[in-house]
């Protein structure tokens, strides 16, 4: 069975610019969960999808969203890209949501705002 | 308030010798998951263990076993045997319901665990 793959694996942007990011989960899987990897801040929720519905959100701006499609695949989107934004960007995807939900990481897509 | 809390920035290990990585947490939900990951330096995170809160074993998964004190909230990774490839970022996390609804999952800061041969 094929693992969580995300696109792309590195981008560079510059500030301001918006940037969509691809998230494919193992198939069978219904949720997908994001986070945030940076050093300062560590890893960082910021919002879990279920059956195309926003479940949970983290505590980031507006400027961060996402959506999850009919086949579970699930993309997220950050406008007006700060320095800040630059960070290890980690999709994890799991069969169910749940307390005991085990996830399953994607290889992540590394974002670099210049 | 921290919810996870891995004390240990980095921990030694001599190869083929067993080490413990240390993690507290605190929850007021009863119900709660707790995992471990590795985060080897290109950068997956791979699932290692899980150990529920009701479960009363601890949890075991070939050289990785959980050392569960629901009474301290502690979720102790033990690592038997350490091989090189173990070398790696470890991560304690916690899933717990959220009062708004759904669930999330918490990480710890991490343990960097350097394996000498």
């Amino acid at each position: 069975k094929a693992g969580v793959t995300q696109t792309p694996r590195y981008l560079i942007k510059t500030r301001g610019q918006q940037v969509t990011l691809s998230c494919s989960p193992i198939s069978g899987h219904r949720s997908v969960s994001w986070y945030q990897q940076t050093p300062g801040q560590g890893l960082q929720f910021l919002f879990e999808y279920f059956s195309e519905t926003q479940r949970n959100k983290g505590n980031f701006p507006g400027r961060f969203s996402g959506r999850q499609f009919s086949n579970s695949r699930s993309e997220m989107n950050v406008s007006t890209l700060e320095l800040g934004d630059s960070a290890l960007y980690l999709c994890a995807s799991s069969f169910r949501t749940g307390r005991n939900n085990e996830q399953f990481f994607g290889p992540g897509t590394r974002l670099t705002v210049l | 308030a921290q919810k996870i809390t891995q004390t240990q920035p980095g921990m030694f290990v001599q190869e083929k010798e067993a080490v413990t990585l240390d993690c507290t947490y605190d929850t007021s939900d009863p119900s709660y998951g707790l995992f471990w990951y590795k985060q080897p330096s290109s950068g997956e995170m791979i699932f290692l263990i899980y150990q529920g809160s009701y479960d009363q074993q601890n949890a075991t998964e070939g050289r990785y076993s959980l050392n569960f004190q629901k009474a301290r909230k502690s979720a102790n990774l033990v690592i038997s045997a350490s091989q090189l490839g173990d070398s790696a970022m470890y991560f304690c996390a916690m899933r717990e319901a959220r009062d708004t609804g759904g669930f999330k999952t918490i990480f710890g800061a991490g343990t960097r665990l350097f394996v000498k041969a």
